[in-house]
């Protein structure tokens, strides 16, 4: 039982390219969620899924796309990254109580 | 405004004695409150949830308390453990129609010193 899993763990990108970020997860949950987080800041709602095919908008979704086409995976895309993307990105699922995955560090420069 | 304010920023205490993080929050309407743990390089890990109508709830040596009339919640950690070094963060869920999202507080960073 791993929980929740995410890739890469680290990645550098160049201002322009384009990146997916994968969540998957294991307890057959149906809600997900990808945050970031960033120094002096709590944590920001990117986009979350209350299903397999749904997908809607949190705080911060400028920049992003996202897709459920499983249940158990969420993909987060970015198009075309900028330096002001770079951040620790986490996924979680769950309803009441969120469990999150390790984080994946993007640094966009 | 929504928000949730944590005290202290940081704290430095030495093992196996006691402390307690605050929590101040104004969100309204308020669903329920949430503790949580996350060590340094990983995702948070829940500790506690705790609805309107609960004062306390404990996980082992750690206690949240929770004062609805004045808004505000606290996380006692009894007999601290290096393992213990971690932020701790205070997360209030608003809950209004359509509108359930969590407000994240900034965290309290705690170092526990040998």
């Amino acid at each position: 039982n791993a929980g929740v899993t995410q890739t890469p763990k680290f990645r550098v990108l160049k201002t322009g390219q384009s990146m997916t970020l994968l969540c998957a997860q294991d307890m057959n949950h149906e809600y997900m969620y990808w945050y970031r987080q960033d120094p002096g800041m709590g944590l920001r709602l990117i986009h979350y899924s209350v299903g397999e095919g749904t997908t809607a908008k949190g705080e911060v979704p400028d920049g992003y796309n996202v897709s459920r086409l499983k249940k158990q995976n969420f993909l987060l895309g970015l198009e075309s990254a900028a330096p002001s993307q770079t951040s620790v990105y986490f996924c979680s699922s769950g309803q009441e109580t969120q469990y999150f995955g390790p984080g994946t560090r993007l640094l966009v420069l | 405004k929504n928000q949730v304010e944590q005290s202290p920023q940081s704290l430095i205490i030495l093992e196996g004695k006691n402390c307690t993080l605050q929590c101040n929050y104004t969100v309204s309407p308020f669903s329920n409150l949430r503790w949580y743990k996350q060590d340094t390089g990983r995702g948070p890990v829940s500790l506690t949830i705790m609805t309107f109508s609960e004062n306390t709830k404990s996980n082992g040596r750690y206690t949240a308390t929770l004062d609805a009339d004045t808004k505000q919640s606290s996380l006692h950690i009894t007999a601290s453990q290096l393992s213990d070094s971690a932020s701790y963060i205070c997360v209030v869920r608003v809950n209004a129609g359509n509108n359930r999202k969590l407000i994240w507080g900034l965290g309290t960073s705690l170092a526990v010193n040998p």
